[in-house]
Order: C-alpha cells, then structure tokens, then sequence
C-alpha cells in the first residue's frame, strides 16, 4: 500500500481537461513537503513532469501544471491528447522516518 | 546528455546476494545525491535507497535496512546498490537515479536510468 493515495485509473476525451489527485497526510504533503509528479510509458523508465509543485523541466509542455493545497496535490492536463496515455505518479517526502515516498500510481487512459 | 546506465540485475536464489551498478555520464556526478528506486511487476514505484553527493550520508527504506547498502565512487561516476539476504518481494526493476532539490524535504528525482531486473526465486 502506498503512502500516497492516487486513484488507480482516470480517463478522458482527446482535447479535454483531466485532473489526477494525489493526497496525502499531516506527515508528507500537510506537513509543507513539496510534490513532484512522474509519467512513465509502458516499458520504460518514468520521466520527471512537474517538480516542486507547480515547476515544469524543460521540454514539458505548458498543458500539464501542478498545485498543492493542504494534504493534497494535483496534475491537470488540458486539451488531452492520445500520447498522454500514461501512468502518473505523485512523490513527495515522508520525513526522516518515512523517506521519499509515492503515489500508487493513475492509469490515464485518452478514450 | 546526462545518462544512467544501470547493470547486474539477473535471478537470483532467496537469501542470496547481487550487487547492482550504475554508470554516470553528461553531468558533474560528484555534486549531486543519488538514489535507487524500484518497481515491482505490475506495481507502482517505491524508494529504496539514497545516497548524499559526498557519500557520507546513506538513506534507506524500512523494507531493505539492514540488508541493502548503497555506495558510490566519485572518482568512477559510479552507484552501486549491494542487495543481501534477498526475498521473492524484491522482484523488481531497480532503477539508478540522479536526485536533485534544495534539501531533503523538497528532493526529487531528474534523470532515471533505464533500470536493471532484479528476480529473486528458487
């Protein structure tokens, strides 16, 4: 089971807005602990999408942003395309006794 | 272009020992933290094991204390993750990854390697 709760599986229309949630507790994201956001393509290494937040790396187009509010955190990506289908995970960190933890993990399927 | 090469995956039996490696290239290495994360078939990602830039500061999860030690060697740009006493729950890919952030709290993981299969069964 994962610290992080994210439901296992979201889906969309191409060119609609998607929000995959991330939430956590007092412990990781409540306690000001910043989140980070992956996507990783079946069979391959995840890729870093949005750090510290709401912070896109280079190359990541401005249709996905991040926020945080309280014990939650979320992924939008707007005007949905069908090469957004993906796994998408949370991370944020669990304190000196929990580490870096994870999100289990949403299935984004571009119906 | 900054690259993680990880190797020394392979089966192994239960209770026995691998030692995975990980190779760095296109970045200064000896200037960052790095970590090892993992993926079980058909799971989500979990964090296993970090380390600080210098060496002298070792991270692990309660699931692998005491039985995986990481290591690095500036001088080589290499990670190495020593897996011991190994269970059929540590079936995964294990991933060499360069981590990166203002402090513990807000570290996260930039560069992923392409990961090493680690299987563990009799």
């Amino acid at each position: 089971q994962s610290v992080l709760t994210q439901p296992p599986s979201v889906s969309g229309a191409p060119g609609q807005r998607v929000t995959l949630s991330c939430t956590g507790t007092s412990a990781n994201i409540g306690a000001g602990y910043d989140v980070h956001w992956y996507r990783q393509f079946p069979g391959t290494a995840p890729k870093l999408l949005i750090y510290g937040n709401d912070n896109r790396p280079s190359g990541v187009p401005d249709r996905f942003s991040g926020s945080k509010s309280g014990t939650s955190a979320s992924l939008a990506i707007t005007g949905l395309q069908a090469e957004d289908e993906a796994d998408y995970y949370c991370q944020s960190y669990g304190g000196l006794l929990g580490g870096w933890v994870f999100g289990g993990g949403t299935k984004l399927t571009v119906l | 272009e900054e690259q993680l090469l990880e190797s020394g995956g392979g089966l192994v039996q239960p209770g026995g020992s691998l030692r995975l490696s990980c190779a760095a290239s296109g970045f200064t290495f000896s200037i960052y933290a790095m970590s090892w994360v993992r993926q079980a078939p058909g799971k989500g990602l979990e964090w296993v094991s970090a380390i600080s830039a210098t060496g002298g500061n070792t991270y692990s999860a309660d699931s692998v204390k005491g039985r995986f030690t990481i290591s690095r060697d500036n001088s080589k740009n290499t990670l190495d993750l020593q897996l011991n006493a190994l269970r059929a729950g540590d079936t995964a890919i294990y991933y060499c990854v360069k981590t990166v952030g203002p402090s513990s709290q807000g570290r996260y993981f930039q560069v992923w390697g392409q990961g090493t299969l680690v299987t563990v069964s009799s």
